[in-house]
């Protein structure tokens, strides 16, 4: 079985300030991990997916996550927001083999303030 | 490449009724997964079709079905309606529909019922 768990439901940052969007998963085996955007009324947008490679993941618009095992976490973050970045975002854990059944975090809203 | 595209886009229906939606994928992909998004139970899986055979089926009851055509496009049918299906459904579209695949999602349709 796996989870996703994103750890704050709203994060608000301001305009110029990095920003960290936390995810923690559990699976019996190494997963494959995604992180989508949907903007309102949207669909779900790729930032960027691990499927063990290099463990620093680098995405779209200036978004990177680094994976890491042993705390079993998948944040998000990029260095400075931008208007554009409020959004909801969500953190999603795959298998690693075999057919896609993507398993969804509950989401955590973006707000950025001028 | 056109995207992922779902119609009809908004669908107001009552209880009892029944409903089908259409997704077509993005041209070259066989995979097709459906998603339910709903404000207290996030994104989940609903089903997923590669080469008109239906490979995976999430916790969702028997009035929830679906079918893919010889093109690759998918429908999904709600028989039955109740109130708490109300959601926007997404269609997500992939090569393969492997687990380190990237699924490609539409814009959604919002089904409200009544």
């Amino acid at each position: 079985a796996q989870s996703v768990t994103q750890l704050d439901s709203h994060v608000s940052v301001s305009e110029g300030t990095p920003v960290l969007l936390r995810c923690n998963y559990s699976s019996s085996y190494s997963p494959s991990l995604f992180w989508y955007v949907q903007h309102p009324n949207k669909g779900l947008q790729l930032l960027l997916k691990y499927t063990s490679a290099a463990t620093l993941v680098k995405g779209i618009n200036g978004f990177e996550a680094e994976f890491k095992k042993s705390e079993t976490s998948f944040h998000l973050t990029k260095p400075s927001a931008h208007m554009s970045d409020a959004a909801e975002y969500f953190c999603v854990v795959s298998p690693p083999k075999g057919y896609s059944t993507l398993t969804f975090g509950k989401g955590t809203m973006l707000l950025v303030s001028p | 490449k056109a995207g992922v595209t779902q119609t009809p886009r908004y669908l107001i229906k009552t209880r009892g009724q029944q409903v089908t939606l259409s997704c077509s994928p993005i041209s070259g992909h066989r995979s097709v997964s459906w998603y339910q998004q709903t404000p207290g139970q996030g994104l989940q899986f609903l089903f997923e079709y590669f080469s008109e055979t239906q490979r995976n089926k999430g916790n969702f009851p028997g009035r929830f079905s679906g079918r893919q055509f010889s093109n690759s496009r998918s429908e999904m049918n709600v028989s039955t309606l109740e109130l708490g299906d109300s959601a926007l459904y997404l269609c997500a579209s992939s090569w393969g529909g492997q687990a380190t695949d990237t699924q490609y999602f539409g814009p959604g349709t919002r089904l409200t019922v009544l």
